[in-house]
């Protein structure tokens, strides 16, 4: 069964480092989506991609962070100058549509700034 | 503002025991989304509901779109189901983006 996939699994860096997670969306989807979720919080939206372009963010995703689709099957997650609370489990996420479509989750990525 | 509330926040049951976790959310989400988060962090979903009731095995998960309110169901639960269960909604106003709940953490005793 096709599976969203995210690499690396766990990464561990220093404050104002660049990170660069990665998601492997299921290849027919149309929609990607990133997701965090701080330990012990709910999961919060970041920023929705479709047509090669964000369609949607929330207030959390700021000039630090920036997502792009390099080729036909990776996208990205950029932050630019890591801070102590963006310490947090990543998510990708990929759907066929938009929200009232099923959006299937990858594995997440574990991120801790130190 | 999209919000989803979810009840109970923790939730212990023993073994062969009917389960259901309730979901409400405001106006402008259209879709509700549940979903399972394993130990390890891990998010599966479960289903998505727009209208009606679905049936997958033993979880079932309804929706009643004029109370704005759903619930999923586990029924003969087993330990095997110890997990976050999360609902998330989506769509209308909320565009593509899910708004989670706090998600209802079960533990099922053997």
């Amino acid at each position: 069964e096709p599976e969203v996939t995210q690499t690396p699994s766990h990464q561990v860096t220093q404050m104002g480092q660049e990170v660069i997670l990665r998601c492997v969306p299921i290849s027919n989807h149309l929609y990607f989506y990133w997701y965090r979720q701080i330990l012990g919080q709910k999961v919060e939206f970041l920023v929705s991609f479709y047509n090669n372009e964000i369609s949607e963010k929330s207030e959390i995703f700021d000039d630090q962070f920036s997502v792009e689709r390099p080729d036909g099957s990776n996208f990205t997650l950029k932050i630019r100058s890591t801070k102590l609370e963006d310490s947090a489990m990543y998510f990708c996420a990929s759907s066929k549509d938009r929200g009232t479509e099923t959006q299937y989750f990858g594995p997440g990525t574990r991120l801790l700034v130190l | 503002k999209n919000e989803v509330e979810q009840s109970p926040q923790n939730l212990t049951a023993q073994e062969g025991e009917f389960i259901t976790i309730n979901c409400s959310y405001s106006v402008g989400i259209s879709a509700l989304h549940w979903l399972q988060q394993h130990p390890g962090g891990g998010i599966v979903s479960l289903f998505m509901l727009s209208s009606g009731k679905k049936k997958h095995g033993r979880l079932i998960a309804t929706i009643n779109i004029q109370e704005k309110h759903s619930s999923l169901h586990i029924t003969a639960s087993h330990p095997r189901d110890s997990a976050v269960y999360i609902c998330a909604g989506g769509g209308e106003t909320s565009g593509s983006r899910l708004t989670f709940g706090e998600g209802t953490q079960l533990t099922v005793n053997p």
